[in-house]
């Protein structure tokens, strides 16, 4: 099974800030990275498929890039409906199988 | 709009069954691969089960593998989840999710169903 690896695990961020989070696979995934934002009590909501596809309607201030066993999210200014869960999610192999999320909190 | 819908949560007992129900709508069902993915109480999303859009082929995570078959009904566009032999790691939210275009990620989720197995 591939192994995803997410850091940090939680990171506090100011409005504004500019937020980096990484994702390491245990093996190559080409471009099959999806991010996901979850805010409690809520379904996942895609942001980002094919490590840097942008989904529609997904404000452009989120980013995604890498390939192969790195990849990373940014949100360039952070905004308060920002703060929320992020999760990594590689789709090369079966299992699918997610890192273990990214707590986005208020500084 | 694009839905979904899941049903067939509660509370039973270790090594009990249970059938989960995902009613779609506003899609075209039938193009799209299918999931379940779960989420245990204050933890992360782990994915479960997969199936293709005309139910051929079928993939589980290894946890639930000969306990969890996933079917689908496309002629009633539905998904399910039939669950036996359920343990305590079994508890968690349920999610129905759609896959995109290309299966590489979930781009419609539902609401959830709480699966509790608790003596």
């Amino acid at each position: 099974d591939i192994q995803m690896t997410q850091s940090p695990s939680s990171v506090s961020a100011s409005v504004g800030d500019r937020v980096t989070i990484t994702c390491r696979a245990s093996q190559g995934l080409s471009s099959w990275l999806a991010w996901y934002q979850q805010k409690p009590g809520k379904a996942p909501k895609l942001l980002i498929s094919a490590a840097s596809s942008l989904q529609s309607g997904v404000p452009s201030r989120f980013s995604g890039s890498g390939s192969g066993t790195g990849f990373t999210l940014t949100i360039s200014s952070l905004q308060p409906e920002d703060f929320a869960t992020y999760y990594c999610q590689q789709a090369n192999s079966f299992p699918w199988t997610f890192g273990q999320g990214t707590k986005v909190e208020i500084k | 709009e694009a839905q979904l819908v899941e049903s067939g949560g509660g509370l039973v007992q270790p090594g009990a069954s249970l059938r989960l129900s995902c009613a779609a709508s506003g899609f075209i069902f039938t193009s799209s691969c299918m999931s379940w993915v779960r989420q245990a109480p204050g933890k992360g999303l782990e994915w479960v089960a997969n199936i293709k859009q005309d139910g051929s082929e079928k993939y589980y995570v290894d946890s639930v593998k000969g306990r969890f078959t996933i079917s689908r009904d496309n002629t009633k566009n539905s998904l399910y989840l039939e669950m036996n032999s359920l343990r305590a790691e079994d508890t968690a939210v349920y999610y129905c999710a759609r896959g995109t275009v290309l299966n590489d990620a979930f781009d419609l989720w539902g609401q959830g169903t709480m699966v509790t197995v608790s003596s």
